[in-house]
């Protein structure tokens, strides 16, 4: 079945520090790729999608690249802030009618 | 940009009552809805998928006599937790999949369920 495997945390920066948020995958054929924010006490947002091999998803600063090739989606930030402080989960989907499959979630902490 | 409400947010309730959430689509029609419940400090869990119009789908080792889904509408979508015990609070999370989008669901923003 589908899987999605992120890279363990908390992340800890200093603030305007480089982020990356290792997120790979398991899926046949061609899934659409996700990451979702959550900030303490909220439920998820979607921050950025990816929906077929090459594209690049971006919002707020954020990036993640669809890479076939090594089944990743990597999610990258190249100043971060305080405010960035959430959990960020990777998430794969065939269609919005079936369901999500999540990684296990980053909690990312951005000191000043 | 596709909001989608859920009520209410916080809610405590004695062992023993049943508690009914609601997760609405505001501004798009949503054919299918999602429940998942998340423990503290952990990932979403699926806990079954919701088809307006037909039986919900629940996801292995939920109790469907437990959480009862109805999706009589296009726009809503409710779980009702039945005799809810201490052990079922937790956070609730709802997702809608938008009909005429088909590769994005958005998310509520969360019921937290505490039973005393």
């Amino acid at each position: 079945g589908d899987s999605v495997t992120q890279m363990e945390g908390p992340v800890t920066l200093s603030e305007e520090a480089f982020l990356t948020i290792n997120c790979t995958y398991t899926a046949t054929g061609y899934p659409s790729l996700f990451w979702y924010v959550q900030y303490p006490g909220e439920g998820l947002q979607l921050l950025l999608k990816a929906t077929k091999a090459d594209d690049k998803g971006s919002n707020k600063g954020f990036e993640a690249t669809y890479r076939k090739e090594t089944t990743s989606f990597h999610l990258e930030k190249g100043s971060v802030q305080v405010s960035d402080s959430a959990v960020y989960f990777c998430a794969l989907s065939h269609n919005a009618g079936n369901m999500l499959t999540f990684g296990g979630g980053t909690r990312l902490m951005v000191k000043p | 940009g596709a909001v989608v409400s859920q009520h209410p947010s916080w809610v405590i309730c004695k062992s023993g009552t049943s508690v009914k959430i609601e997760c609405r689509s505001l501004d798009f029609q949503a054919t299918t809805m999602f429940w998942y419940r998340q423990f503290p400090k952990q990932s979403l869990m699926l806990m079954a998928t919701s088809n307006e119009g037909s039986k919900a789908t629940y996801e292995q080792g939920v109790e469907k006599d437990k959480f009862l889904i109805n999706h009589a509408s296009l726009t809503l979508s409710t779980l009702t937790v039945t005799s809810a015990h201490p052990e079922d609070s937790s956070f609730y999370i709802c997702s809608a999949a938008d009909t005429d989008r088909t590769d994005t669901q958005y998310f509520g923003p969360g019921t937290r369920l505490t039973v005393l």
